[in-house]
């Protein structure tokens, strides 16, 4: 069966630190990966998107993720957080031959 | 702007008194999905729709009702509302739906339901 897993609930980290969000999927066909932001009492937006190419991807606000094909992973990271990045993060996987499959999400809080 | 709109985006509502919340894109997207959002849960999609005129049922369809006539209007009906449907419900859309289309998704604002 096909699933994506956040290994993290929640991780607190200090302002300036870096971070890392960890998502891992399963699939046993070619995907598409994604990343989305969801901000207090917001919906949810793209952070950034692997559709082929260049693994190590950017997206908005200074998030960058790598994909790794052999360990079935695309894990989010931030060299310096700030506290507007305090949020919940999704982690999905649209497998070629199936839909969106979700992450359980992540919440990032910042402590100053 | 390209947005999706839902309304309303707080409702409270007393058991078994039916309700409809609205979504709507002016993308000309072809899918459109309903999806709701519990702590510790993650999304968990209702319905779904691939275009007009063809909706399928999500992950936990039941005690909700969809329609799609236009391609622009995805409302979510509740017939018969009860709490365990207390939740924060959000509409998004995509492109096209199509298996393995590598499209990501729009989402609305959310809808925040309680009910007593």
């Amino acid at each position: 069966a096909q699933s994506v897993t956040q290994l993290d609930s929640q991780v607190p980290v200090f302002e300036e630190a870096p971070v890392e969000l960890r998502c891992n999927y399963s699939s046993s066909v070619s995907v598409y990966l994604f990343w989305y932001v969801q901000y207090p009492n917001q919906g949810l937006q793209l952070l950034l998107k692997y559709l082929s190419g260049s693994t190590l991807v950017k997206g908005i606000n200074g998030f960058e993720a790598e994909f790794n094909k052999s360990q079935t992973s695309f894990h989010l990271r931030k060299p310096s957080v700030h506290i507007s990045d305090t949020a919940e993060y999704f982690c999905a996987v649209r497998p070629s031959n199936y839909q969106l499959i979700w992450g359980a999400g992540t919440k990032l809080i910042i402590k100053p | 702007e390209a947005q999706v709109t839902q309304n309303p985006r707080y409702l409270i509502t007393v058991t078994g008194k039916k309700l409809t919340v609205t979504c709507s894109q002016n993308m000309n997207h072809e899918y459109m999905s309903w999806y709701r959002q519990d702590p510790g849960l993650g999304l968990r999609q209702i319905y779904y729709s691939m275009n007009v005129e063809v909706t399928d049922k999500g992950d936990v369809p039941e005690g909700y009702k969809v329609s799609r006539k236009e391609k622009r209007n995805f409302p979510l009906i509740l017939e018969s509302p009860s709490p365990n449907q207390t939740s924060l419900y959000f509409c998004a859309s995509s492109l096209s739906g199509r298996t393995g289309a590598n499209y990501g998704y729009t989402f609305g604002s959310g809808t925040r339901l309680t009910v007593v």
